[in-house]
């Protein structure tokens, strides 16, 4: 049973670029979750799509959106990118209902230059 | 607003020897809480949770964490190191208000394993 399949593992972009990430859910779970984890610090949460709309949203600014598809795979897209924006961004997985916990991806890790 | 703190970011023990990473958390009302590690380049492995019931929780690897309120903590403990343990652990918590809260995590404590 595959897990949380996130696509690219690395990615350098240039200030300015616009950037995307993509993320499949492990199978049976409906709901994707994105997060930011700078270096040295711990995740930090930017948003979660259930049944193709952003349910909740974390103190990120609109250059990052988003979208969930119908098979439930997500993208994250980041505009205008920043030096600040180089991170690893994990994706985690999750069922709406009956909820008992989240599987992450291994994740895409950005580097602007 | 939940918070999460892990005092000290790096934790050295021998081999053989106690693992104990603290973590203490900041809400309401008391939150699920979870303990994730994390091996260079990869993303986060889930080693343990409370939600409700008995507050001592078994991991996997040998880790388990203790929940207490009155102490608004949830200590990670291995009682003998492995080299294999070393890595990045961060604690995190969810607000148990509904499905799919989100994770508010700490910032992580790095472990290192002396031979």
């Amino acid at each position: 049973d595959a897990g949380v399949t996130q696509s690219p593992t690395h990615l350098i972009k240039t200030r300015g670029q616009q950037v995307t990430l993509r993320c499949s859910p492990k199978s049976g779970h409906d709901t994707v979750s994105w997060y930011q984890q700078a270096l040295g610090q711990g995740p930090q949460f930017i948003f979660q799509y259930y049944e193709e709309e952003e349910r909740q949203r974390g103190n990120f600014p609109d250059r990052f959106s988003g979208h969930q598809f119908p098979n439930y795979s997500s993208e994250l897209n980041v505009n205008a990118l920043l030096l600040g924006d180089s991170a690893l961004y994990l994706c985690a997985s999750s069922s709406y209902r009956g909820w008992w916990g989240y599987t992450f991806g291994s994740g895409t890790r950005l580097t602007v230059v | 607003a939940q918070s999460v703190t892990q005092l000290g970011s790096h934790v050295s023990v021998s081999e053989g020897a106690l693992v104990l990473l603290r973590c203490n958390y900041s809400s309401s009302v008391p939150p699920y809480l979870f303990w994730y590690v994390q091996y260079p380049n990869q993303g986060l492995q889930l080693l343990l949770k409370y939600t409700t019931g008995a507050t001592l929780v078994k991991g996997i690897n040998g880790f388990e964490a203790e929940f207490k309120k009155s102490e608004t903590s949830f200590h990670l403990t291995k009682p003998s190191a492995h080299m294999s343990d070393a890595a990045e652990y961060f604690c995190a918590a969810l607000a148990p208000t509904g499905a799919n809260s989100k994770l508010t995590f700490g910032k992580g404590i790095t472990l290192s394993v002396r031979p």
